[in-house]
């Protein structure tokens, strides 16, 4: 079954570090996503992509954060300068061209910042 | 605006007993409703979806849902818990063919007694 998957499983930065994510979509998936959970809150929807481009976004993605796909596999989430509350487990998904809006997430990507 | 409801944060039921998460929806247009679950230390996984085709939607593990518009819910049942089915169990809105996102609840977490 094709997944989707997300580098690294966990990560520790110090506040103000820089962090990148790593997914890998699901091969023939054209719209990418990334999502996240705080400890203990609901999952909330950070920003989407096709085309090359961000197709929409939430308050949430400020400008300390920007994703790309640089390589035409890889999509990346980079966080500029961590913040303690940006500690959350970050998700990726795909989903296809058509289809009732089923999204495949990936297992996601822990970010601790102390 | 779309969003949806879970009631009960945890749900506990005994080995071979109805499982029921409860969830109510809002949406000012005909949703796309989904229901997802969260292992321990992996992504969400797709448990089923209504798309305004049958109201009564079958998932799998033995999982179903029912869409009841003049109640908004879409709660999740299954016959007889089984010890595997402990998780996190997200419902999720969406709307359209078109719409770019999910909008998840809070979560339920289900305990299986055994």
């Amino acid at each position: 079954e094709p997944e989707v998957t997300q580098t690294p499983s966990h990560q520790v930065t110090q506040m103000g570090q820089e962090v990148i994510l790593r997914c890998v979509p699901i091969s023939n998936h054209l719209y990418f996503y990334w999502y996240r959970q705080i400890l203990g809150q609901k999952v909330e929807f950070l920003v989407s992509f096709y085309n090359n481009e961000i197709s929409e976004k939430s308050e949430i993605f400020d400008d300390q954060f920007s994703v790309e796909r640089p390589d035409g596999s890889n999509f990346t989430l980079k966080i500029r300068s961590t913040k303690l509350e940006d500690s959350a487990m970050y998700f990726c998904a795909s989903r296809e061209d058509f289809g009732a809006n089923v999204l495949t997430f990936g297992a996601g990507s822990r970010l601790t910042v102390l | 605006a779309q969003s949806v409801t879970q009631l009960g944060s945890h749900v506990s039921v005994s080995e071979g007993a109805l499982v029921l998460l409860r969830c109510n929806y809002s949406s000012s247009v005909p949703p796309y409703l989904f229901w997802y679950v969260q292992y321990p230390n992996q992504g969400l996984q797709l448990l089923l979806k209504y798309t305004s085709a049958a109201t009564l939607v079958k998932g799998i593990n033995g999982f179903e849902a029912e869409f009841k518009k003049s109640e908004t819910s879409f709660h999740l049942t299954k016959p007889s818990a089984h010890m595997s089915d402990a998780a996190e169990y997200f419902c999720a809105v969406s709307v359209g063919t078109g719409a770019n996102n999910l909008f998840f609840g809070t979560g339920t977490r289900l305990t299986v007694i055994p």
